[in-house]
């Protein structure tokens, strides 16, 4: 499976913007890059996932480098809620609907208020 | 009610005995995984299965067994547990939308002294 890298650890002040940067240099043509989330004590979210275009929705913007080794999770307007271990996953479209996740250690996101 | 339920949320149990986690959704839906997350780490994939006949290992399953007793229904046993594998554990089916995602349970915090 292509791996990603995160940073471990982020911080951010409440309402303000924060990029998450993924990086996924060995990411094939048929690899969706996904996005999830921790909060504490809960299961993992989804947040977003994009294949090669920008995606935006209700939580988070995705910005998708041209030659797609890299990506951003963008979260416009942090807030407290927002506080959480955020990972960045491949998931191999080749798969079809049958497919599994590999979770990374994530970045886990500080926001301050 | 949650789409995806798991008993027990919390189970504390000795060294060499078995156990049984379940997992029950309401969605209809053909897949279902077993994850574990270590503290401070990210999610491993311990079984998943794309139908009630089709079962797979994930990266760890070792020490494991599943048990796909109907399309909603799909449990995790532990045959001698061992305090290694005190965790989180989470249950997990597709997403509905996007549907090429997935929607995680409330998960079992296990603790095996």
């Amino acid at each position: 499976d292509a791996k990603t890298t995160q940073p471990n650890s982020m911080e951010s002040n409440e309402e303000e913007p924060v990029h998450l940067p993924c990086n996924h240099s060995t990411i094939s043509g048929t690899d969706y890059i996904h996005w999830y989330r921790q909060l504490p004590s809960q299961g993992p979210e989804y947040v977003i996932h994009g294949l090669t275009s920008n995606v935006n929705n209700r939580m988070a913007s995705l910005a998708i480098a041209e030659d797609r080794k890299s990506s951003t999770l963008i979260l416009h307007r942090a807030t407290l809620r927002d506080a959480a271990v955020y990972y960045c996953i491949l998931r191999d479209r080749g798969g079809g609907s049958n497919y599994k996740l590999t979770f990374g250690k994530g970045t886990l996101l500080t926001v301050n208020p | 009610d949650a789409d995806v339920t798991q008993t027990p949320r919390n189970r504390i149990t000795k060294t060499g005995k078995r156990i049984m986690l379940e997992c029950s959704q309401t969605k209809g839906h053909d897949r279902m995984y077993w994850y574990r997350q270590d503290p401070g780490l990210g999610l491993q994939l311990i079984y998943y299965s794309f139908d009630v006949k089709d079962i797979n290992k994930g990266e760890i399953s070792d020490g494991y067994s599943v048990s796909r007793q109907a399309q909603a229904k799909f449990s995790l046993s532990l045959e001698s547990a061992i305090p290694n594998q005190t965790a989180l554990y989470f249950c997990a089916m597709p997403g509905q939308f996007p549907t090429d995602t997935q929607y995680f349970g409330p998960g079992t915090r296990l603790t095996v002294l």
